[in-house]
């Protein structure tokens, strides 16, 4: 049973285009984590929120926490060829994390 | 800094048969933990620590051992690999649990026969 789920699996865009991924989950985080992984790499941290209803962006990438701890979205802005990766959530409980099934993004020149 | 190690990068191993995947930090992490991850699975906790002699068992324990011996080491054995323990094996640390960064090696990717 995968805790967290994440949509879509797959997404294929034209750079310039906006994308949302989304992360869902029935149980409550103390904090949720957004990790990119490039192929034959480990994930690599881009941000943690940890207060329902956070907000935080870092550059064209715009990161929310559900205001229940429960669900996160990531929302990129003018997507480009260099954004192309595997885009992973996790949620931590105590000292366990739990991660997302992941969406592999491929944002085509 | 090296950050985190893992050796070997690649094994192939024949079912029954035992290996210890090594993971390493040079960062002074009190956390460490090892992850599987499987395509359309995401990573899955095998095991983790939060300090050295402290050892706890996460989400997929089965047919695997760790031990923390020392704050930089964290080794993960196969007692007797099976093909279903075929995967891509990641180790990482942070500071301290919970809602810290974690900081993920290269991986290494095990085929059992």
């Amino acid at each position: 049973t995968q805790l967290l789920e994440q949509s879509p699996q797959f997404l294929s865009i034209q750079e310039g285009e906006n994308l949302t991924v989304y992360c869902n989950s029935s149980s409550v985080f103390s904090s949720l984590q957004w990790y990119r992984q490039e192929p034959g790499e480990g994930p690599v941290l881009l941000v943690t929120v940890v207060t329902g209803g956070e907000v935080k962006k870092l550059k064209r990438l715009t990161f929310q926490f559900g205001d229940a701890r429960k669900d996160s979205s990531l929302h990129i802005t003018a997507a480009q060829p260099g954004d192309t990766g595997l885009y992973l959530c996790a949620g931590a409980t105590g000292n366990q994390f739990y991660f997302g099934t992941g969406t592999s993004l491929t944002v085509i020149p | 800094n090296a950050g985190v190690t893992q050796t070997p990068k690649f094994q192939v191993l024949k079912t029954g048969q035992s290996m210890t995947l090594q993971c390493a930090q040079d960062m002074n992490h009190e956390y460490m933990s090892w992850y599987r991850q499987d395509p359309g699975m995401g990573l899955r906790l095998i095991h983790y620590s939060v300090g050295a002699g402290i050892t706890d068992q996460g989400e997929v324990p089965n047919g695997y051992n760790v031990s923390r011996s020392t704050t930089e080491d964290f080794p993960l054995r196969l007692l007797s690999a099976a093909p279903s323990q075929t995967s891509v094996y990641f180790c990482a640390s942070s500071q301290t649990g919970g809602r810290n960064e974690q900081f993920f090696g290269p991986g290494t990717r095990l085929t059992v026969l």
